[in-house]
């Protein structure tokens, strides 16, 4: 199956700061990913819809200039969490869309903690 | 907008049986996919089964098939003959079908235990 990596696996940052978060699809292109953010025991909650060559698209109530979201080539989608606070630690997963096969394949995940 | 429910939060079967969890789902839509989706203590999402709505036949991907029932929205996932490894979280989604990439929508998930 087609493959997703993000980096990093586990970030720690105080409070304040920014942290990127990369997604990567390995072995297709990707014209779409997702982000999503998935707080303990719950579900996978979608952030934004991020099109290479585009802005993305974020759902309502997600701050778009607080979680900036770069798609800049058809493998490599980062998020940025700027001014990074407590609430924010949490869960990021991103997808990528597989044309080919019509469908989303999940990278492993990046666990924020912000103090 | 639409919307995946998932009634069991968990659910515990005994190694080698047969556990059903529960999907329903609320569309106006008439064409659309329908997923299930697992993730193990790793946090990794994997696809477990993959449904087309306008398939009447429900599909099937070795030990794991699905009830669908379009016109109740319903939506449930059976695992036969459990193993250990079948233990995680199991998300039932829902996503539109327009040709392109499109939004999943998740259910709340349920944990399925499996026991010895």
């Amino acid at each position: 199956g087609a493959v997703v990596s993000q980096h990093p696996s586990r970030v720690i940052c105080k409070s304040g700061t920014s942290v990127k978060i990369e997604c990567r699809s390995l072995d297709f292109q990707a014209t779409t990913m997702f982000w999503y953010r998935q707080f303990p025991k719950q579900s996978l909650m979608l952030m934004a819809t991020s099109n290479e060559g585009s802005k993305a698209t974020y759902e309502q109530g997600v701050e778009k200039d607080k979680f900036l979201i770069n798609h800049a080539s058809l493998t490599l989608s980062t998020l940025t969490v700027t001014s990074a606070h407590p609430e924010d630690s949490s869960f990021y997963i991103c997808s990528a869309y597989a044309r080919q096969v019509n469908e989303q394949f999940f990278g492993p995940g990046t666990r924020l903690t912000v103090l | 907008a639409q919307t995946v429910t998932q009634s069991q939060p968990e659910m515990s079967v005994q190694e080698a049986e047969t556990v059903t969890l529960s999907c329903t789902y609320d569309t106006s839509e008439s064409d659309y996919y329908l997923f299930w989706y697992k993730q193990p203590p790793s946090r990794q999402m994997i696809l477990v089964i993959r449904q087309e709505a306008y398939k009447q036949q429900n599909a099937t991907e070795n030990r794991f098939s699905v009830n669908f029932q379009k016109a109740a929205k319903s939506f449930s996932l059976k695992i036969s003959d459990s193993q250990l490894g079948d233990a995680a979280m199991y998300f039932c989604a829902y996503r539109p079908y327009t040709g392109t990439a499109s939004k999943l929508t998740f259910g709340t998930g349920t944990r399925l235990q499996v026991t010895l």
